[in-house]
């Protein structure tokens, strides 16, 4: 089975300063990774998917994260914060459906939160 | 850019009750999938449904839960007799193959009294 464990419910910085998101995944095959952000009262917008191509995956937003296998991580950063990005991220690993399509399985979010 | 778009926004019913929830998924995508989430836990796979029919459900989705795709735009999620732990976000997905990215809507709150 597979899944991903977000480190840390909450994060806060400073508007300029570094984000760093944390998510760790367990996968029996080699995973795709994603990244999800939720705005308040909206829906799930895809930030960014890692599929065995670059490990270093540019995003919408200026976020990017780096695929490490040998740490089992999908990291998610940013150089400088924004007002803008203070909502909830999520990271997903995703299985394939014998039956089509695909299931994604999501860690229990972190909320980022930017201050003056 | 397209979206998938879901209604009612905020659906309240009676314990009990049933309830249709609607979403439209993108025009040429063709799986489609349901998720909830209960306030304050992890997002949680539902169901999904390729070429009419379910292709996976998730324990959760028990005898209670139905979908259905009307007609050649629609695709709803049917809760025969709602609980009170049915109370929820839930969100329609859908993806142009089965390997690409879930797009999703902005979510039906569900709350049942």
């Amino acid at each position: 089975a597979q899944s991903v464990t977000q480190l840390g419910s909450h994060v806060s910085v400073s508007e300029g300063a570094l984000v760093l998101l944390r998510c760790n995944y367990s996968s029996s095959v080699p995973p795709y990774l994603f990244w999800y952000v939720q705005y308040p009262n909206q829906g799930l917008q895809l930030l960014l998917k890692y599929t065995s191509a670059a490990t270093l995956v540019k995003g919408i937003n200026g976020f990017e994260a780096e695929f490490k296998k040998s740490e089992t991580s999908f990291h998610l950063t940013k150089p400088s914060a924004h007002m803008s990005d203070a909502a909830e991220y999520f990271c997903a690993v995703s299985a394939s459906l014998t039956g089509g399509g695909n299931k994604l399985t999501f860690g229990t979010g972190t909320q980022l939160k930017v201050e003056l | 850019e397209p979206e998938v778009t879901q209604t009612p926004s905020h659906q309240v019913t009676q314990m009990g009750q049933e309830v249709i929830l609607r979403c439209v998924p993108i025009s040429n995508h063709l799986y489609f999938y349901w998720y909830r989430q209960i306030l304050g836990q992890k997002v949680e796979f539902l169901v999904s449904f390729y070429n009419n029919e379910i292709s996976e459900k998730s324990e959760i989705f028990d005898d209670q839960f139905s979908v259905e795709r009307p007609d050649g735009s629609n695709f709803t999620l049917k809760i025969r007799s709602t609980k009170l732990e049915d109370s929820a976000m839930y969100f329609c997905a859908s993806s142009v193959n089965g390997d690409s990215p879930l797009h999703f809507g902005n979510g039906t709150r569900l709350t049942v009294t």
